[in-house]
């Protein structure tokens, strides 16, 4: 089944513990993105990877790394954790040859920041 | 980035159609039209999408205006389970290409 896949689907954490959120997809494609859905403000794109070892700035990078050391995998990072960074997260992935098709979200990470 | 505008919610009974309407006045000619839906709890999931023609799928229809510049989706037979937050998307892939950008979307309630 295709599908893409985050974990863990719920955390809790304190100021400034570094985390990392893993999403892995099963599509073999090249673009995956992680986005952040806050209330009020819909989702917004964090980082994106066009292929592996390709990352970029989405539209709210500010506290967040990422990495693409292999094409399924693309982990969001939190080095220094803050309460405003409490969110739901979603990882989404898409082929690279079908950009104007289906793109394929995750389950969601819920995180709260204490 | 272009903008789309909906209605924030709408309510419809179960087993009769549903049109969602969307409204992109400043579309490019090369947006894609798309549209997700967000069950509660769940991430985005497709639904449908298109350029010029309007299009079918086993989930919904979409219905493109001719001057491109609104849209409707259409549910024929709403069931509980099409409750969801549903979004229209333009997409344009030449910037930051895979970007959706998603505004507030219409809640759609379906009464039994």
């Amino acid at each position: 089944e295709a599908q893409v896949t985050q974990n863990p689907r719920y955390l809790i954490t304190v100021t400034g513990k570094k985390l990392t959120v893993t999403c892995s997809q099963n599509m073999n494609h090249e673009y995956m993105s992680w986005y952040r859905q806050d209330p009020g403000l819909g989702l917004r794109q964090i980082y994106y990877s066009m292929n592996v070892e390709v990352t970029d700035k989405g539209d709210v990078p500010e506290g967040y790394k990422v990495s693409r050391k292999e094409k399924r995998n693309f982990p969001l990072i939190l080095e220094s954790p803050s309460p405003n960074q409490t969110s739901l997260y979603f990882c989404a992935s898409i082929g690279l040859a079908e950009m104007h098709n289906e793109q394929f979200f995750g389950p969601g990470t819920r995180l709260t920041v204490l | 980035d272009a903008k789309t505008t909906q209605p924030n919610s709408m309510e419809s009974n179960e087993e009769e159609p549903v049109h969602l309407p969307c409204n992109h006045s400043t579309i490019s000619g090369t947006d894609y039209i798309h549209w997700y839906r967000q069950l509660p709890s769940q991430g985005p999931e497709y639904v449908i999408h298109g350029l010029t023609s309007n299009v079918n799928n086993r989930m919904a229809s979409l219905a493109i205006a001719e001057d491109r510049k609104s849209s409707t989706l259409i549910l024929h037979r709403a069931t509980l389970r099409d409750a969801a937050v549903y979004y229209c998307i333009l997409g344009n892939y030449g910037g930051s290409q895979g970007n959706l950008i998603f505004g507030k979307g219409t809640k759609l309630s379906v009464k039994p």
